[in-house]
């Protein structure tokens, strides 16, 4: 599995844009790129995936270059409630029995 | 559909003991995963199953854990003896068979060995 590198953590004011950025230098052809997000106390929930180019959804929008060795998660406009631990995985589908791995994650603190 | 449900939601026990943690994945899906979660390891893979079959338990911390999948829409995971460095966040996860698709989350259990 390719192997991921973000940000520890990352502060914000609400009303900001994020946008955290993930580097995967070794994505192999059939990986995808995926979003979760996970509040204290609960499991992690997805937000969005992608291959290439840009992915909107009415949560978040995911940027990936031609090249596909980073990516950029971007949460328009942040709340309080957006403050959570994001996590950028690569890999190949789940269908078909393949894993989901985790890293460290990317820790958001969202302020007044 | 209620999701994934994980039971108990808190359970403390001795060390020495047995604990035994259940998951029901979401009706339909074919995979699923249990992880555990630290403060010091973040979340971890311990083993995954795809149609009821263990497909690689290579995270499972050593003998005293243990997993089945007797059918579809049930799953254990089993700790015997506990020791207090068992102590996390257990989550199960499942997912449907279906390409790009997402894994949900149960809401966990947390497992206090003393």
């Amino acid at each position: 599995l390719a192997k991921t590198t973000q940000p520890i953590s990352m502060d914000s004011y609400e009303g900001q844009e994020v946008n955290i950025t993930c580097s995967h230098n070794n994505i192999a052809t059939n990986d995808y790129i995926t979003w979760y997000q996970q509040f204290p106390s609960q499991g992690p929930r997805f937000i969005i995936q992608g291959y290439k180019t840009k992915v909107t959804n009415e949560v978040a929008s995911l940027f990936i270059p031609a090249d596909r060795k980073s990516s950029t998660l971007s949460l328009p406009r942040v709340s309080l409630s957006d403050t959570a631990v994001y996590y950028c995985l690569v890999g190949p589908p789940l269908g078909g029995g393949n894993k989901l791995t985790f890293g460290t994650g990317t820790q958001l603190k969202v302020e007044l | 559909d209620a999701g994934v449900i994980q039971s108990p939601r808190h359970e403390v026990t001795e060390m020495g003991q047995e604990v035994t943690l259940r998951c029901k994945p979401i009706s339909g899906h074919n995979s699923l995963f249990w992880y555990r979660q630290t403060m010091m390891r973040g979340l971890e893979l311990l083993i995954y199953f795809n149609n009821n079959v263990p497909i690689d338990d290579s995270g499972m911390p050593e003998d005293r854990f243990s997993a089945k999948m007797p059918n579809a829409s049930f799953s254990t995971l089993k700790i015997q003896p506990s020791e207090p460095r068992d102590s996390a966040v257990y989550f199960c996860a499942s997912s449907s068979g279906t390409e790009n698709t997402e894994a949900f989350f149960g809401q966990g259990t947390r497992l206090t060995v003393v």
